[in-house]
């Protein structure tokens, strides 16, 4: 069975700083997709960031950008220029290739201070 | 374009109560999903269905059953509400692969 670790339950960053969450994930899949969501107060969830695992260039979107280590199963999430508007919980995701099973972690609930 | 609805938003119930959790995408993706969401635990996975007439056990799928009605419909049903199924519940579905998934509003379940 598949799991995801997130082990900073919070974290906070000054504006304009740059923040990296970790995440961990468990799997015996070679192939798989890993993702980035982020859950402001709204409780709305929003796509960051998805990398595919076959792919070892690392994903960056704007000021969003992953470092995937998939020897060490891992995928952490650089927040570049932190902006308030990033304040949420942010979560991290494995969805299987073949069952398309998604599965998260416990999240990491950023505070960006102005 | 709606994306994925969910009914209701709030609901209370009192323990061994029975109730339905109706979700509806209409972005023709495959794969529908269920999750609950608690303080501290994140997203939990009841159960998946990555086709229509298939369903899967996720992660927290006891005192739970869902029904993937059509492509469209994906239901969940407590029939036996207990206290610990007080939470938020989500519906979601995804296309295959790497595409985004999308979430209902989600549901405020009380159980007393």
């Amino acid at each position: 069975a598949q799991t995801v670790t997130q082990s900073q339950p919070e974290m906070s960053v000054q504006e304009a700083e740059t923040v990296t969450l970790s995440c961990t994930y468990d799997t015996s899949e070679n192939n798989y997709y890993l993702f980035w969501y982020k859950q402001p107060p709204s409780r709305q969830m929003i796509l960051v960031i998805r990398q595919e695992a076959y792919k070892q260039q690392n994903a960056t979107e704007n000021r969003f950008s992953v470092n995937f280590q998939k020897a060490a199963k891992s995928f952490s999430l650089k927040i570049s220029d932190s902006q308030l508007g990033d304040t949420a919980m942010y979560f991290c995701a494995f969805k299987a290739y073949n069952t398309d099973k998604l599965i998260f972690g416990t999240g990491t609930r950023l505070q960006v201070f102005p | 374009n709606a994306g994925v609805t969910q009914t209701p938003k709030f609901q209370v119930l009192k323990t061994g109560q029975s109730m339905t959790l109706q979700c509806a995408q209409d972005m023709n993706h495959n794969s529908m999903y269920w999750y609950r969401q608690d303080p501290g635990m994140g997203l939990r996975l009841i159960y998946y269905s990555a086709s229509e007439g298939t369903t899967d056990k996720g992660e927290v799928p006891n005192g739970y059953n869902v029904s993937r009605l059509n492509k469209r419909e994906f239901s969940l049903r407590l029939e036996s509400a207990a206290p610990s199924q007080t939470s938020v519940y989500f519906c979601a579905s995804s296309d295959l692969g790497d595409t985004e998934a999308f979430f209902g509003q989600g549901t405020r379940l009380t159980v007393v």
